[in-house]
């Protein structure tokens, strides 16, 4: 366990429906970051944020796609009108400014 | 761009034996990190090994150690006395920073599977 959390570890929903995604990153990281990964795939970034602050967010995103980070502690990734090519896992990473990230265990969507 | 590439989709090993992972990258920067990440199956992605790029030095984490190339832009994983529970996937990353941003980039990853 790194400490990082995500919720919920699993989600299946129907095509078009909306889905949240909860991090929970180590207390004391101000740096969070979101990624993708499909299967047999390394992991793609999305998002990050410093403190409260969104610094980037990839062009893999569509505008279907968005994260906030209220008040630099947990973050949350919203996906609106899911589409069947949204399945994936979807991990939470968080870090200091080591450049260390620890990855929390994901959040497994299948869209329907 | 930054690209990470990990030429051997698979690997295996003999218990106890020694095996090398093989990873390359593409950079114009001269100060970076690279990282050495595993994910067991069903398992979250745990950090292996880091190393920066300014020193020399190669990285060592008990069993684990790289062989940093820079001018070859050679980054690779060996690990010594290979035991069952280092079965898993491993991914080689870059750290990428560009106007207050960072971000991993990641090989495809290596699949290594431990033999008893």
């Amino acid at each position: 366990d790194t400490g990082v959390s995500q919720d919920p570890r699993h989600k299946i929903t129907k095509r078009g429906q909306n889905v949240t995604f909860r991090c929970d990153p180590i207390s004391e990281h101000n740096r969070l970051y979101w990624y993708r990964q499909t299967l047999g795939q390394g992991p793609e970034f999305l998002t990050y944020f410093q403190n409260e602050a969104q610094l980037e967010k990839s062009r893999l995103l569509s505008d279907r796609f968005s994260a906030e980070r209220p008040k630099g502690s947990f973050s949350t990734l919203e996906i609106q009108r899911t589409e069947q090519g949204d399945s994936a896992m979807y991990l939470c990473a968080s870090s200091l400014a080591t450049g260390k990230q620890f990855f929390g265990p994901g959040t497994r969507l299948t869209v329907l | 761009a930054q690209t990470v590439t990990q030429s051997q989709p698979e690997m295996s090993v003999q218990e106890a034996e020694t095996v090398t992972l093989s990873c390359t990258y593409d950079t114009s920067e001269s100060d970076y990190y690279l990282f050495w990440y595993k994910q067991p199956p069903s398992r979250q992605m745990i950090l292996v090994i880091r190393q920066e790029a300014y020193k020399q030095q190669n990285a060592t984490e008990n069993r684990f150690s790289v062989n940093f190339q820079k001018a070859a832009k050679s980054f690779s994983l060996k690990i010594s006395d290979s035991q069952l529970g280092d079965a898993a996937m491993y991914f080689c990353a870059y750290r990428f920073t560009q106007g207050g941003s960072e971000k991993l980039v990641f090989g495809k990853g290596t699949k290594l599977t431990v033999n008893p």
